[in-house]
This record gives structure tokens, C-alpha cells and sequence, in this order.
């Protein structure tokens, strides 16, 4: 009865290969978004989609790159992984209708970059 | 700009002892503030909001505008509690706007 699924849920990359990372969700909710969290930090949005509208926030680097195809699926694509950018990234969605309702966060995946 | 301060990494009680994870916030809005917590080996999930002055588990977290803080509490700590708990402050407006701003979290552990 998963609800946000990641997969991987380990990735392992090497510098410069570009990488994508994937979630599903089975709520059917209008957002998903995507966090960077480094080891014994806070998860970092990168940015969210409203349905097909693209939100990227202002420090999210050109280097990490977002589709959603359809309302089930998300994928972060990081173009040129850096050595940097090794993280946990988390998927999370909401159903973003009337007021504010608590995200639902995916398992998560690993990234380790060579 | 929004930010969420934890300022204890880890923190540890024994069972049955209280406990309180702090937590400020600075917003220049009408802050609206969420407990996460993630146990071992399972997902993020919602502990829970201020705005539904509910206890989960036995945990409460009172909003202070006047210190900038929400602060969970428990009276009696149990090993079960022992996770890592993020504050998390709203941010944005509209259904297709709401983003979170989380502190970095705190470690709790219970020993027996």
C-alpha cells in the first residue's frame, strides 16, 4: 500500500554521468516535490510541480532538472552529477486543493557519486 | 526570509523523563508550523500542525508569536519516541504554492 514510491532506491553515478531518479505516487494528488537533504542537514525543496506547472526555486541549480509526464509520476534529472551533489532525495506529494494538507514523503533515494 | 532553527542535534532522556524539542522560526507572515518525524528505517512523515492543537502520541508543541517558537513537549518519553524530529515552517500561499522550510532536525533518543 505504498503511496510515494522512489526508485531507485539507491543510486550509484559517476561524475559527470547524467542520472535520473524516479517517483510515483498512488494519491492522486496535484503536487509533487523534490528535496536534496545532505547528511545532517534540512531537506532542501528544489522544486515542485502543480500539476504540470513547474516551480523551481531560485537556488536550485541548472544542473538538477525536473519532468512529470503524468499526475502518477516524477523525475529529478541531475545533468552532470558533481561529487557535491551526492545526497538523500526525497520525493513528497500533497493534494494542493483548499487549504494546506501534510506531504507525504517517498523512502527516498541514495545518491553516491564517483 | 523564512527560517527554521533546531538548536539541539541530539537529545537524549530516559523513559519516562519529559522531553521538549525546541524549535524558533523566523517569518515575516502568519507562520503556520508542523512537526515531521522519521523513525528508523521508515519514511518522513507528519507528527503534527499547530493549527490542529492536537496531541499525537502523547506529544503536543504550542505556538509562541511572541518567542518565535513551537516547541514539542512530552511528559513521559517512551523508547518507541526514539527518531529524528524536523520543524517545519509554511510557507507561500494557495493550494498550488504551499512549500515547506525545515529545520535540521533533531535526534531524540530514549534510553531505557
Amino acid at each position: 500500500d505504498a503511496m510515494v514510491i522512489q526508485n531507485p532506491r539507491y543510486q550509484v553515478t559517476q561524475f559527470g554521468k547524467p542520472v535520473t531518479l524516479s517517483c510515483s505516487q498512488t494519491l492522486n494528488h496535484n503536487v509533487m516535490y523534490w528535496y536534496q537533504q545532505k547528511s545532517s542537514q534540512a531537506p532542501k525543496l528544489l522544486f515542485h510541480y502543480y500539476d504540470k506547472d513547474f516551480n523551481n526555486e531560485a537556488d536550485t541549480p541548472d544542473n538538477f532538472q525536473s519532468r512529470r509526464p503524468n499526475t502518477s509520476f516524477c523525475f529529478l534529472d541531475i545533468r552532470s552529477p558533481g561529487l557535491g551533489d551526492a545526497a538523500m532525495y526525497l520525493c513528497a506529494t500533497t493534494s494542493g486543493t483548499g487549504t494546506y494538507n501534510e506531504q507525504f514523503f517517498g523512502p527516498g533515494t541514495r545518491l553516491t557519486v564517483l | 526570509a523564512q527560517r527554521v532553527t533546531q538548536p539541539e542535534k541530539l537529545l537524549s532522556v530516559f523513559k519516562g523523563a519529559p522531553v521538549e524539542l525546541k524549535c524558533n522560526y523566523s517569518y515575516s507572515g502568519s507562520p503556520e508550523l508542523f512537526w515531521y518525524v522519521q523513525y528508523s528505517r521508515q519514511r518522513l512523515q507528519l507528527l503534527l500542525r499547530h493549527i490542529s492543537r492536537e496531541s499525537i502520541k502523547g506529544f503536543t508543541a504550542d505556538l509562541n508569536k511572541g518567542e518565535t517558537s513551537f516547541h514539542l513537549k512530552k511528559p513521559f518519553a517512551q523508547e518507541e519516541d526514539s527518531a529524528m524530529y524536523y520543524c517545519a515552517l509554511l510557507r507561500g500561499s494557495g493550494g498550488s504554492n504551499y512549500k515547506l522550510t525545515f529545520g535540521k532536525g533533531t535526534l531524540l533518543t530514549v534510553n531505557p
